[in-house]
């Protein structure tokens, strides 16, 4: 079975401070992905990478970077995290479909 | 922009009841439609998909339904079951390489005993 895991299931932070969100996958996938899910908007892509130090932008990249040093590492970080950004995070990877995703992190930004 | 629409927000069943989500895309290029289902405190996990050279896939009491002509398809579910109750996306995406998917708002499906 793929293991996607995020390292942390809950996590609240200040305005202001630097996030870092990490997942791991065990399936040595080349695709990884972050997603954000906000009710009433679904899941939207933040940004994904398709090979190690490679990385795209998705739809709200705005706010967020990431880093992918190891294959089986993909890092989000929130430059400097803003109230807006409080929401639940998903991680995902696939070799090609279907993507398998992580339980998920719930960022509360106060 | 919302390139996949999902309706309805919401949906209460009674067991036994058929569930039906509907969901409508914009992009022809979109040549793969998987629907996740996520229960509380899981991500999402794929249910079943659909590429559109085929109107219907049924895998056991779930069935996607496609329509290329007016660029809809829905899941039907059938025999619904309190065991059911999750919410569920459809989402689309094109060619096989790297597979970014697209997904539509959600539906919050409750089954009633």
């Amino acid at each position: 079975d793929v293991k996607v895991t995020q390292s942390s299931r809950y996590l609240v932070k200040r305005t202001g401070e630097k996030v870092f969100l990490e997942c791991v996958q065990d399936m040595d996938h080349e695709n990884m992905f972050w997603y954000r899910q906000d009710p009433g908007l679904g899941l939207r892509l933040i940004y994904f990478s398709y090979d190690v130090k490679m990385k795209e932008k998705g739809d709200i990249p705005e706010g967020y970077s990431v880093s992918r040093e190891k294959k089986e590492r993909f890092s989000l970080i929130l430059e400097s995290a803003s109230t807006n950004q409080t929401s639940m995070y998903l991680c995902a990877s696939n070799p090609g479909r279907p993507q398998h995703f992580g339980d998920g992190t719930r960022l509360s930004i106060l | 922009q919302q390139q996949v629409k999902q309706s309805p927000q919401s949906l209460i069943v009674q067991k036994g009841g058929i569930s039906i989500i509907n969901c409508a895309y914009e992009n022809t290029a979109f040549d793969y439609f998987p629907w996740y289902q996520q229960f509380p405190g899981k991500g999402p996990a794929l249910l079943i998909a659909i590429r559109p050279d085929v109107s219907e896939k049924k895998e056991g009491r779930f069935t996607i339904s496609f329509n290329k002509s007016a660029k809809q398809f829905s899941l039907h579910i059938m025999d619904s079951q309190p065991g059911d109750s999750a919410t569920y996306f459809c989402a689309a995406s094109i060619g096989t390489s790297g597979s970014r998917l697209t997904f539509g708002e959600g539906t919050q499906l409750t089954v009633n005993p």
